[in-house]
């Protein structure tokens, strides 16, 4: 079965400490991830996919097919990067979401 | 730069009652989708449309619920008689193909509230 598993729902981190939000992935085949975020009263927006390797306002994201895994990651964070994070697996044309984890970045 | 919009923005309609949320995706989009957010649950997927026709549903999308492209411009998620369990946030989203990498590109949302 397609799944998608963010395990934390809410993590709360100070100004300029790393972060790393969870995502663990179920699917047979070759998986396409995403990232997307959704701040405070705004559209889900994409914040990045594993195909194009990109750093998007400073987060990465590395696929680890071995643990089925496809963390997001940021080395400072900054308090604008508060929303929700969405991981999400493409399957047939649609996307698969995990439950979403609460960034919170305290000052 | 070019977004989705849904209209309005929170439907408010009574249990048994027919609505239709309505949505215009990014404009050389050819593959659309909704999805929908009960609340403190994850984005599900409803259906994806090509074509005008449906490419593919899940389990939640019966026949209750429709959607149309009317004209060149919209696309309408119509639920016939609805439910209080259908209150929930709905998402429309466009791509420009239905491949896999593709970026799905979502709207605002509508707030349906099911008294």
């Amino acid at each position: 079965a397609q799944r998608v598993t963010q395990p934390e729902k809410l993590l709360s981190v100070f100004k300029g400490a790393p972060v790393e939000l969870k995502c663990n992935y179920s699917y047979s085949g070759s998986p396409e991830l995403f990232w997307y975020v959704q701040y405070s009263r705004q559209r889900l927006q994409l914040l990045l996919r594993h195909i194009s390797r990109e750093s998007i306002k400073g987060f990465t994201a590395d696929l680890n097919k071995g643990e089925t895994s496809f963390h997001l990651k940021k080395p400072f964070a900054q308090e604008e990067d508060s929303a929700m994070y969405y991981c999400a697996l493409a399957g047939r044309g649609k996307l698969i979401f995990g439950q979403g984890t609460e960034l919170s970045v305290k000052p | 730069e070019p977004e989705v919009t849904q209209t309005p923005s929170h439907q408010v309609t009574q249990m048994g009652q027919e609505v239709i949320l309505r949505c215009v995706p990014i404009s050389n989009h050819l593959y659309f989708y909704w999805y929908r957010q009960i609340l403190g649950q994850k984005v599900e997927f409803l259906v994806s449309f090509y074509n005008n026709e449906i490419s593919e549903k899940s389990e939640i999308f019966d026949d209750q619920f429709s959607v149309e492209r009317p004209d060149g411009s919209n696309f309408t998620l119509k639920i016939r008689s609805t439910k209080l369990e259908d209150s929930a946030m709905y998402f429309c989203a466009s791509s420009g193909v239905a491949d896999s990498t593709d970026t799905q590109y979502f709207g605002p949302g509508t707030r349906l509230t099911v008294l």
